[in-house]
């Protein structure tokens, strides 16, 4: 079965910083992907998913990118970080119609 | 109308205990469940899919009535470990994006 890694597990970052997390999938080829952020006590709001290399879709407009240059890999990025992106970002994958979906540990961004 | 809807809770109840929890979905076309828990600071996890029929895994029982567009788990004789936070999630219709409700928060006390 799939495992998906992503880190790192922290991070406390300055206001206009940039960000880049990864995310990496194994044990399965060509997954849907997608990025996740969890304000404290919210819901997960879809950010971003991925069918394939270099195809990305954005879910709202926003301080963020991604980018999938690899078939299993997926980064989210930001030129400049503002507070209102502190969360908790969680990489996914699942691999179509019906099936469910997995989680990487997910990374707790803190922007000061 | 959010894409998912759930009721935030808490629900508070004693070792023991029987609790559901209801979601409603807007999307007709949509056709994957799924419930998942969410441990504090931790990534969702898999409870369990649910399906037409209807489907059971131990002491968690799980409905899905497509005509009032409307998802429930059933969780039986209540134990500590329970507590958690309890996801819907519906994939979007026609789709395979999973969209999340924002959960139900459980807490089981002795």
């Amino acid at each position: 079965s799939q495992t998906i890694h992503q880190w790192p597990a922290t991070l406390v970052q300055p206001v206009g910083s940039p960000l880049s997390l990864e995310c990496t999938v194994e044990g399965t080829s060509n997954p849907n992907l997608y990025w996740y952020r969890q304000a404290a006590g919210r819901g997960l709001q879809l950010l971003f998913y991925s069918v394939g290399i270099g195809q990305i879709s954005s879910e709202v407009p926003q301080n963020l990118s991604a980018s999938r240059p690899q078939d299993r890999q997926f980064i989210l990025s930001s030129k400049k970080l503002l507070l209102s992106d502190s969360g908790f970002y969680l990489c996914a994958c699942n691999l179509g119609l019906g099936t469910e979906a997995f989680f990487g540990q997910g990374t707790r961004l803190t922007v000061v | 109308r959010k894409e998912v809807e759930q009721d935030p809770g808490p629900f508070n109840v004693p070792e023991g205990a029987t609790v559901a929890f209801n979601c409603t979905y807007s999307n007709s076309a949509s056709q994957s469940f799924f419930w998942y828990r969410q441990d504090c600071r931790k990534e969702p996890k898999l409870l369990m899919s649910v399906y037409s029929s209807g489907n059971e895994d131990g002491r968690f029982t799980a409905q899905l009535n497509r005509a009032s567009q409307y998802i429930s788990l059933l969780i039986r004789d209540s134990k500590l470990s329970d507590s958690a936070t309890y996801l819907c999630v519906v994939n979007r219709g026609g789709s395979y994006i999973p969209t999340f409700g924002r959960g139900t928060s459980l807490i089981v006390h002795p």
